[in-house]
């Protein structure tokens, strides 16, 4: 069965700071997945995904994330963090637990940014 | 661009009410999804539909069901609505035959059970 593990409910940082959001995934096949972000009250966007095309997925708003199947790991990275990106982000993996086209989806992490 | 519709942002209703969350989905998807989203919890899949008048269980569909009548509207039911049902609710569609599985969300309904 798919899982998806989210290192740390909350993230602070600094507005000008990098941002790295932690996504773990466990999946008995060779999964797509997704980093979604909910701002206040909002519905999911997406932001990005991974399809087993390139490793290195850019995304909207200057995100970006690394396939690494060895650490079965899909951590989000922005160089600089901006006021604006702060919101919950979640990750997911394809393939849930009802099937190939369900998602899986991580606890969350909610990113804090200070001025 | 595509839209997902949900007929309420905010909803309040009274315990053992009957309760109807309405999704529209304006891309032709055949895939439609229903979930619930509580803190530190994430989402978790209620009901999903992969064609009309076809439903599937998620990981939590017990005091829920669901309707397709039609391919672009999916609707989530509370027989009778209890108080741990208190969540947001979110409305999503997919396309299979794009092959990534990629998923499309609505806006939420925040309910209340009172």
């Amino acid at each position: 069965a798919q899982s998806v593990t989210q290192l740390g409910s909350h993230v602070s940082v600094s507005e000008g700071a990098l941002v790295l959001l932690r996504c773990n995934y466990s999946s008995s096949v060779p999964p797509y997945l997704f980093w979604y972000v909910q701002y206040p009250n909002q519905g999911l966007q997406l932001l990005l995904k991974y399809t087993s095309a390139a490793t290195l997925v850019k995304g909207i708003n200057g995100f970006e994330a690394e396939f690494k199947k060895s650490e079965t790991s899909f951590h989000l990275t922005k160089p600089s963090a901006h006021m604006s990106d702060a919101a919950e982000y979640f990750c997911a993996v394809s393939g849930g637990n009802s099937g190939y086209s369900t998602l899986t989806f991580g606890k969350g992490t909610m990113l804090l940014v200070s001025p | 661009d595509v839209k997902v519709t949900q007929s309420s942002r905010y909803l309040v209703k009274r315990t053992g009410e009957k309760v109807f969350l309405e999704c529209v989905q304006d891309m032709d998807h055949e895939n439609m999804f229903w979930y619930r989203q509580d803190p530190g919890l994430g989402l978790r899949l209620i009901y999903f539909s992969y064609d009309v008048k076809m439903k599937e269980k998620g990981d939590i569909p017990e005091g829920y069901s669901v309707s397709r009548e039609k391919k672009e509207r999916f609707s989530l039911i509370l027989e009778s609505a209890s108080t741990n049902q208190t969540s947001m609710y979110l409305c999503a569609s997919s396309d299979p035959r794009g092959a990534t599985d990629t998923q499309y969300f609505g806006p939420g309904t925040r309910l209340t059970v009172l």
